[in-house]
């Protein structure tokens, strides 16, 4: 069965320190890995992995996905108290459909 | 504003009620998905439908059921209420029929009481 597993399930940091989100996953025929932030309701779309060793990097914000271990981190520098939230990943679950199958995701929470 | 636009944004009824769930996705997208947040599970997919069908289904329910109409709109109904239902029910659509770009609504928040 497919599974994404995300660690830990919950952070709690203070403002300026960089934290590091683990995502990993057995997905059958994988094609790529997403990133969600999910604040008070939807969650929003970060970054979509596909290739190996290429980092995405938006801001603060980066992602790198190692597909010989089969993992991807998320890393976010010079942490804010408006970076709290949940973190989702994802990876699209083909049969001939593309569903997402959602890691538990990590709760992040920045203290002043 | 996603563009997915999903109501009512809360949702209060008593066990053993019938509720019925809306999505209108963004304008273009033929995919509609459905998904489940509960506190203990995480986000669990429902249901797909692409441009009117049935395209894939995850643990849905048998008391639960889905369509997509002609205007490209989606309903999730759900019925007799347990109180294990109340969960945040989310939306997403996309263009392509295998995904890609999702974009989530704000969801509905069911409490069954």
């Amino acid at each position: 069965e497919d599974k994404v597993v995300q660690s830990p399930l919950s952070l709690v940091v203070h403002e300026g320190d960089t934290v590091t989100l683990n995502c990993s996953y057995e997905v059958t025929n994988f094609r790529s890995l997403l990133w969600y932030k999910q604040e008070k309701k939807a969650p929003t779309f970060l970054f979509m992995l596909t290739s190996s060793g290429i980092e995405k990097k938006s801001g603060r914000l980066s992602s790198i996905l190692d597909k010989k271990e089969l993992s991807s981190i998320l890393n976010i520098t010079a942490t804010q108290t408006g970076d709290s939230a949940i973190y989702l990943c994802a990876a699209p679950f083909h049969q001939g459909a593309q569903k997402l199958v959602f890691g538990q995701g990590t709760r992040l929470t920045i203290n002043p | 504003d996603s563009g997915v636009t999903q109501t009512p944004k809360h949702l209060i009824t008593a066990t053993g009620q019938r509720v019925t769930l809306r999505c209108s996705p963004r304008s273009g997208d033929l995919s509609v998905y459905w998904y489940q947040q509960s506190l203990d599970q995480g986000l669990q997919f429902l249901i797909q439908y692409y441009n009117g069908e049935e395209r894939a289904k995850g643990n849905i329910l048998e008391r639960f059921s889905a369509q997509q109409f002609p205007d490209l709109h989606s309903e999730l109904n759900l019925s007799s209420l347990e109180l294990g239902d109340s969960a945040l029910y989310f939306c997403a659509s996309s263009t392509e029929p295998n995904g890609g770009g999702y974009t989530f609504g704000s969801g509905t928040r069911l409490t069954v009481v």
